[in-house]
C-alpha cells in the first residue's frame, strides 16, 4: 500500500520554464511534507517543506502548494536551470514524528 | 561541515557472507535513521534510534538484519547471512530529535550481493 505516490517518473522542462512535480498521499493523517533532491551517486537533499496549517510555502525558485482536500502537493521550480536536474522525492510524516514515507521519485530533467 | 559519512561506499560479495554498513552521523545530530532504496519498493525506513537507542525497527525485513549504535557518533547496519535480494543502495542519514528536522543524508552504499 503505497501512501504517497509520484505517478510521473520522469518530466523533461526546457531550461527558464516552469517545473510543476507532483505528488498525492492516501493517509489524511499526514500533515507534513517535505521534498528531497537527489543527485546520482549521492544522498537525497532536502529542498523545502510545508505543514498541513499552509497551502504554501516558497524559498527562492522553489514554491510548494498544498491542498488537503484532494490530498495533493506540487513543488514548482520557475525559472528551471540545468543543474536542476536530478530525481525529485516527495515525503509525507506527521507532526512531531520522525518517520518519513516517501515517494517513489521523479526525475526531472531539464533541457537547454 | 561534515555531513553523515558512510562507508563502504560499494560491496561487492558473495551470498551467505556477512556484511556491515557504517555510519557517522552529523555532530550534535541525535537521530541517525538506515534506509534502503530499491527499484522495486523505493527509498524505504528500516530503523531509527534516538540517543543511541532503537526507536523503531518495523521496517527491518528480517532476522538476518541488525542495526546498532554503540555511541553518538557511529552506527551498523548488520545483514548476516547475506541474500541476492539484498542488493540496494543503503542510506543513513541524521537529524536534530526536534520536530520536523530535516534528515540529513550520506552518499550511501552500493551493496551487491552475488
Amino acid at each position: 500500500d503505497q501512501q504517497v505516490k509520484q505517478n510521473s517518473p520522469s518530466l523533461s522542462v526546457q531550461e527558464g520554464r516552469i517545473s510543476i512535480l507532483n505528488c498525492d498521499y492516501t493517509n489524511s493523517m499526514f500533515d507534513y511534507f517535505l521534498w528531497y533532491k537527489k543527485y546520482p551517486a549521492e544522498g537525497p537533499t532536502f529542498l523545502i517543506s510545508i505543514s498541513s496549517i499552509k497551502d504554501k510555502n516558497e524559498d527562492g525558485r522553489f514554491t510548494v502548494f498544498l491542498n488537503k482536500s484532494a490530498k495533493h502537493l506540487s513543488l514548482h521550480i520557475v525559472p528551471s536551470q540545468p543543474g536542476d536536474s536530478a530525481v525529485y522525492f516527495c515525503a509525507a510524516t506527521f507532526q512531531g514524528a520522525q518517520k518519513l514515507v516517501f515517494g517513489q521519485g521523479t526525475r526531472l530533467t531539464i533541457n537547454p | 561541515d561534515a555531513g553523515v559519512i558512510q562507508s563502504p561506499r560499494h560491496e561487492v560479495t558473495e551470498m551467505g557472507q556477512e556484511v556491515t554498513l557504517r555510519c557517522k552521523p552529523i555532530s550534535g545530530h541525535n537521530s541517525l535513521f538506515w534506509y534502503r532504496q530499491t527499484m522495486m519498493r523505493g527509498l524505504e525506513l528500516l530503523i531509527y534510534f534516538n540517543n543511541n537507542v532503537p526507536i523503531d525497527d518495523s521496517g527491518m525485513p528480517e532476522d538476518r538484519f541488525s542495526a546498532k549504535m554503540p555511541n553518538a557518533s557511529f552506527s551498523t547496519l548488520k545483514i548476516q547471512p547475506s541474500e541476492p535480494r539484498d542488493s540496494a543502495v543503503y542510506f543513513c542519514a541524521s537529524s536534530s530529535q526536534n520536530s520536523n528536522q530535516p534528515q540529513h543524508f550520506g552518499d550511501g552504499t552500493r551493496l551487491s550481493i552475488l
